[in-house]
Parts: C-alpha cells; structure tokens; sequence
C-alpha cells in the first residue's frame, strides 16, 4: 500500500545538524510531492513546506528559511529534511505528508510515523 | 499568513453529536473547497479524516461529516464515541504565498 517511512528518533547537542528521511513505497515517488510538518510538544501542527518530487524545487513556510533544507533522492524514493545550528526549541516531531498538486487533490495522505528530534546538551 | 481558527476543545458524551468549526477567510477556507479535517491520536501520526470539505475517505465512518459556510467549515461527529476522543485539525488549501494554511487545533473530550 502508499506509505510513507521516516527514520528513527534523534538526540542531538545544539549546533549539531540532523537528516531525516522519509522512504515512499507503495507508488512512483513522483506521484506524490512532499509536505514537512513540525509538532512541538504539546503545540499543534505547524506546516513547513513541501518539495517537488518532479522537478527538487522546494517551497519553505515562514519561519522555516535558512536553517531548513528540504531535498530528495528518485533513485531511493525518499525525501530528506536537514535541520542545521539546532536550537533547544527544535525539539519536536517532524512529520512527512503526501499530496498530489498535479491531480488537484488538496489533502494530506498519506503520512509518515513521525520523527522525533531532542536537541539538549 | 495566519492560522485558521479553532475551538480550543469540544466535549461531548457517548452517543452525543459534536462539531467541530474551523474559520479563516476569503482567500483559504471561503475561497476555496479544499478543506480537509485530520484526527491525532496521542502519539500518533495524524490521519485524514474528511477531504475537500465533505468528503469520507474509504474507511472511515459515516459518523464523520463536513461541511462549509462562507468562511466556516465545519466537521460534525455523531454518535460520540469514546476512540473519537483526539485532536482534530483542519487544513485549507490558500491562495496566499504559500499553498496551505492550518488550524490550531480542537481537543476532543468525550465526558
């Protein structure tokens, strides 16, 4: 079936840097394009942006420019968010979400199992 | 871009009917019929629930509904059920600089 599945859980000091990943199966990776959305804990959904499996262009939310790179790989079917200079207020879970612009379908499915990212020296 | 509005919490008991409303403006929730409605479980991913305002996934129960009004949309669950106890969100699809806009979330009781 779709899914989608990310990596582990991630303890890192701040300054460090963190990759995660999130494998697509089930389908052609390019089918899908790829949300990333932060859930601090205890706090709601917060989306961050997405990037074009088709073409790699990535779009960041406000708030989610510099630090924050998206990127992909087509030959393992899996997107990538790199957080850099990682801050005690990083901590969270990131989440990873299909969804397909080119066939007009606005929503959110499937999602990855979360990933959560401590940052604490 | 700001968030779209929901009520902090909601409860309800068992068997009971609930809704859930979810308000932005013009430009996102009244511009557009791409509103969709997500539960989350404690610890959990979460999950889609209704899409493009009124619309039930395959699997999902009938209990769940939506609907819209001008700037409003809304998600409507009957026959209260204790697993229905979670966070629900709604995402709109906006025409702003970014391509979508989320709610604060809801948090379910059921009494």
């Amino acid at each position: 079936q779709v899914q989608l599945v990310q990596s582990g859980s991630e303890l890192k000091k701040p300054g460090a840097s963190v990759r995660i990943s999130c494998k697509a199966s089930g389908y052609m990776f390019t089918t899908y394009a790829i949300n990333w959305v932060r859930q601090a804990p205890g706090q709601g959904l917060e989306w961050m942006g997405w990037i074009n499996t088709n073409t790699g262009d990535p779009t960041y939310a406000q708030g989610f420019t510099g630090r924050f790179v998206f990127s992909w790989d087509t030959s393992v079917s899996t997107a990538y968010l790199q957080i850099s200079s990682l801050r005690p207020e990083d901590t969270a879970v990131y989440y990873c979400a299909g969804w397909r612009p080119a066939s007009m379908v606005f929503w959110f499915d499937p999602w990855g199992q979360g990933t959560l990212v401590t940052v604490s020296s | 871009q700001s968030a779209l509005t929901q009520p902090a919490s909601v409860s309800g008991s068992p068997g009971q009917s609930i809704t859930i409303s979810c308000t932005g403006t013009s430009s996102d929730v009244g511009g557009y019929n791409f509103v969709s409605w997500y539960q989350q479980h404690p610890g959990k991913a979460p999950k889609l629930m209704i899409y493009d305002v009124s619309n039930r996934p395959s699997g999902i129960s009938n209990r769940f509904s939506g609907s819209k009004s001008g700037n409003t949309a809304s998600l409507t669950i009957s026959g209260l059920q204790a697993e229905d106890e979670a966070d629900y969100y709604c995402i709109s699809y906006t025409s702003g600089n970014t391509p979508f806009v989320f709610g604060i979330g809801t948090k379910v009781t059921v009494l």
